[in-house]
């Protein structure tokens, strides 16, 4: 099966300026996640998505960050205007439900993130 | 609220040799799962191996098992026979119980180097 797409690949931007990525999950994986990693860090969550609804954005920075999940497929997050603490690793994650830590049968998959630096 | 620790931000081993990585997590949940992912540089995480807790037998996928020790709440995974491509990061995950279901909660990683 083909795993989870995202681009850029790599994206360089100056602060204050606006950025967005996108993930395509795998195909029939119900629930999405973006997830942020700060070089030396393990990822964090940043929002949940189940079909086209969100789940959890608790950590998500409202005032700058967005997301969406049209049609429950693709999905977007944006950074507007980003600032230079968020140069970080952008990960998108799918799997088929939401049992808990993705259950034992439905574990994450990830996509290769984003590397995004902001100068 | 969950909590996962790896103590180890670096390790390294021989090629051909074994080498174990810690990890601690705290909980009030009496069955539930961990894992372990795997970082290399291309930056996908890919899913090593997982173990649920109500599980007796540690869990084990080739080279990789895992020593789990449920009271103390330790979850260390060993890699025998250890490869050039296992170098890479290594992040132990526990789900977030406490806030939406589903999505996974991961200590800060071990960087393990394999030596020729």
């Amino acid at each position: 099966e083909a795993g989870v797409a995202q681009s850029p690949r790599y994206k360089i931007i100056e602060k204050r300026q606006s950025v967005a990525f996108w993930c395509n999950p795998i195909s029939g994986h119900a629930t999405l996640y973006w997830y942020q990693q700060i070089l030396g860090q393990g990822p964090k969550l940043l929002i949940q998505f189940q079909n086209n609804g969100v789940v959890d954005d608790s950590q998500l920075p409202k005032d700058r960050f967005s997301a969406e999940r049209l049609k429950g497929v693709d999905s977007t997050l944006k950074i507007q205007p980003a600032k230079l603490e968020d140069s970080a690793v952008y990960l998108c994650a799918s799997s088929l439900g939401a049992k808990p830590g993705g259950s034992y049968n439905s574990p994450l998959h990830f996509g290769n993130g984003t590397r995004l630096t902001v100068t | 609220a969950q909590t996962v620790t790896q103590s180890q931000p670096e390790m390294s081993v021989q090629e051909a040799e074994t080498v174990t990585l810690s990890c601690t997590y705290d909980t009030s949940e009496s069955d539930y799962y961990l894992f372990w992912y795997k970082q290399p540089p291309s930056r996908q995480m890919i899913l090593v191996i997982r173990q649920e807790a109500y599980k007796q037998q540690n869990a084990t996928e080739n080279r990789f098992s895992v020593n789990f020790q449920k009271a103390a709440k330790s979850f260390s995974l060993k890699i025998s026979d250890s490869q050039l491509g296992d170098a890479a990061m290594y992040f132990c995950a526990f789900p977030n119980y406490g806030g939406s279901q589903g999505n996974l909660i991961f200590g800060k990683g071990t960087k393990l180097s394999v030596k020729p």
